[in-house]
């Protein structure tokens, strides 16, 4: 079955603990991204990977890292998290970044 | 479930009625466009897309409607279903690599 897969699916932490968010798609996708949800303001673009090794910041990358060693994953990386960062992320994937992206289930964080 | 908004505009439709649910975009230079639904929990799930040099595409039961004019996407669904309830984004990309989320709409189906 084609996914994406999310882990952990929620986390409650605190301040300043590194925390990373495991992204793999089994669909060969070139195109991978992680999103944050927040009410009112929508899905927003944190960091996208067109590829292997090349990884470009969207529109609210501050306070993430991501990488990208291989093509199936693509883990979000919260190297000191504060409580602004409390959100709902999602990654997905795609062929390319002008095709419809599958999204994971999202993993809900809480940042104390 | 997840709450993924909870100051959305709503809509409300009756069982088997038709849906409208529209989008105002924001960069007249997109060219690509994308409905998704999300359901309670769930990440978002692609329904249908439209390219800009279209105005019009079918799925089965939803319709996209692009005018380009005034910036303005719409997805119309036929004879609603409860299974229809939940979130409903618009997408647009442009630069071939810049996605931009609407804040969507949720509908509701009553019977």
């Amino acid at each position: 079955e084609a996914q994406v897969t999310q882990n952990p699916r929620y986390l409650i932490t605190v301040t300043g603990k590194k925390l990373t968010v495991t992204c793999s798609q089994n669909m060969n996708h070139e195109y991978m991204s992680w999103y944050r949800q927040d009410p009112g303001l929508g899905l927003r673009q944190i960091y996208y990977s067109m590829n292997v090794e090349v990884t470009d910041k969207g529109d609210v990358p501050e306070g993430y890292k991501v990488s990208r060693k291989e093509k199936r994953n693509f883990p979000l990386i919260l190297e000191s998290p504060s409580p602004n960062q409390t959100s709902l992320y999602f990654c997905a994937s795609s062929w390319s970044s002008n095709q419809p992206q599958h999204f994971g289930d999202g993993t809900r964080l809480s940042i104390l | 479930g997840e709450s993924v908004g909870l100051h959305l505009p709503t809509l409300s439709v009756q069982e088997g009625d038709n849906s409208i649910i529209n989008c105002a975009y924001s960069n007249s230079a997109s060219d690509y466009f994308i409905w998704y639904k999300q359901e309670s929990g769930k990440g978002p799930q692609f329904i249908i897309d439209i390219r800009s040099n279209m105005d019009k595409r079918q799925g089965q039961r939803v319709t996209v409607l692009l005018n380009k004019t005034v910036k303005h996407l719409s997805l119309q669904i036929a004879a609603t279903q409860p299974g229809d309830s939940a979130v409903y984004f618009c997408a647009e990309i442009f630069n071939t690599d810049k996605l931009i989320f609407g804040t969507g709409t949720r509908l509701q189906v009553f019977p």
